[in-house]
């Protein structure tokens, strides 16, 4: 069965550091998201990505944060300079847009831990 | 704002006792409900999408209805391995079409043997 899965599963950085975490979605999927979920709280909305440009983005999803489809099947979220309330886990969805609603599927996701 | 709020936060059952959780929201328009499951420390699991009131969907011990102002996940002599957290989220039709999902903060299930 087709999976979205995400790289690394653990990432520990120094705030002010850069990271990227990494997304394969669904292989025939068009719609991509990140979301991500600080321990104990709801899971958040952060972008929404098609066509090669952000289609929605949340308020959380500030000039730090920055989203690339660098070739055909990765799908990656950069943070520019880590702060410690980056901490939280990052879960990549995909969606493939043929339903009504938009069924999103997610990855396993990244945990990130900033010091 | 869609808003969307679960009950009863953690709930814990004997194996084979039924019950039903419920999610409660608001939303300008719904275009979708879904019902996920998640692992500790795993990504959100697809279960369930509802889209207009009256609908219900099952899938093994589980069965999701949807009414105007709420949705229940009826789950029916759970065993251990349904023990998980649910989420429930709303997806609302926007200017513009938007995609994303507005979670409640989910029940805590636990099935006890």
């Amino acid at each position: 069965e087709p999976e979205v899965t995400q790289t690394p599963s653990h990432q520990v950085t120094q705030m002010g550091q850069e990271v990227i975490l990494r997304c394969v979605p669904i292989s025939n999927h068009l719609y991509f998201y990140w979301y991500r979920q600080i321990l104990g709280q709801k899971v958040e909305f952060l972008v929404s990505f098609y066509n090669n440009e952000i289609s929605e983005k949340s308020e959380i999803f500030d000039d730090q944060f920055s989203v690339e489809r660098p070739d055909g099947s990765n799908f990656t979220l950069k943070i520019r300079s880590t702060k410690l309330e980056d901490s939280a886990m990052y879960f990549c969805a995909s969606s493939d847009g043929l339903a009504v609603s938009y069924e999103q599927y997610f990855g396993p996701g990244t945990r990130l831990t900033v010091t | 704002e869609d808003q969307v709020t679960q009950s009863p936060e953690a709930l814990r059952l004997q194996e084979g006792e039924s019950s039903s959780l419920n999610c409660s929201y608001t939303v300008s328009g719904l275009r979708g409900l879904f019902w996920y499951r998640q692992d500790p420390g795993k990504g959100p699991e697809f279960l369930f999408t509802l889209y207009s009131a009256g609908e219900e969907k099952e899938k093994e011990r589980l069965k999701a209805t949807l009414t105007k102002k709420e949705s229940f996940l009826h789950i029916t002599a759970p065993k251990p391995e349904d023990s998980a957290t649910y989420l429930c989220a709303v997806q609302g039709f926007t200017q513009g079409g938007s995609e994303k999902l507005v979670f409640g903060k989910g029940t805590k299930l636990t099935v006890n043997p």
